[in-house]
């Protein structure tokens, strides 16, 4: 029962900045927007989190529109090695304490 | 620091055997989780702990599974009798409630095929 939307898959070229969009639009007040990341054999990795403020550190950045209804992740220069499936998760913060994925996009970085 | 340590990392196994996977959480994390991931369903919350309890075991698919969690550094998943279904990536992971970012830290899973 995951409460985002996001793009089955994208391209994007080396060097450019990847934009990854996702819709929440049933998102709650106390509700945060997660990114996490899956690369191939591996484990989901932890990119970022907000809550209402646009939230930038060392692996991207993330806008939350005023609504809150939808975010971008931006991935500003993006690599091979970014190439991944992103999830976009929704959840209260420290009082859920279930993660549920949903399909997530795969990003393809295009050499 | 070690992460989440996961074993075996890849198992084959005939149908109608026991198999047992086992976790050590990052150390002072006080939940656990345990997931399944198939091209077919993605990743799926099969189980999770807090503080060695079992919470929530909906997502745990059918009596051949169950899990465990004897003491705060060791967890097992346990699937009996296995079926070439039950063929997946399986995954562990551990949360630390009071830290400054409240994440999960997952392990590099268990891959097992069912024949």
């Amino acid at each position: 029962d995951a409460k985002t939307t996001q793009p089955p898959s994208m391209d994007c070229a080396e060097g450019r900045a990847a934009n990854l969009p996702c819709n929440h639009s049933t998102i709650s007040g106390n509700e945060y927007v997660y990114w996490y990341r899956q690369i191939h054999s591996q484990g989901p990795q932890y990119i970022i989190h907000g809550l209402k403020n646009n939230e930038t550190n060392e692996m991207a950045s993330l806008i939350i529109t005023e609504d809150r209804k939808s975010s971008t992740l931006i991935l500003p220069h993006a690599t091979l090695r970014d190439t991944a499936v992103y999830y976009c998760i929704v959840r209260a913060g420290r009082r859920d304490d279930k993660i549920i994925f949903g399909k997530g996009t795969r990003l393809h970085i295009l050499p | 620091d070690a992460g989440v340590i996961q074993s075996p990392r890849h198992e084959v196994t005939e149908m109608g055997q026991e198999v047992t996977l086992r976790c050590k959480p990052i150390s002072g994390h006080d939940y656990l989780f345990w997931y399944r991931q198939t091209m077919m369903r993605g990743l799926e919350l099969l189980i999770y702990f807090n503080n060695n309890v079992p919470i929530d075991d909906s997502g745990m698919p059918e009596d051949r599974f169950s899990a465990k969690m004897p003491n705060a550094s060791f967890s097992t998943l346990k699937i009996q009798p296995s079926e070439p279904r039950d063929s997946a990536v399986y995954f562990c992971a551990s949360r630390a409630r009071d830290r400054v970012i409240d994440t999960i830290y997952f392990g590099e899973g268990s891959w097992l095929t069912v024949v």
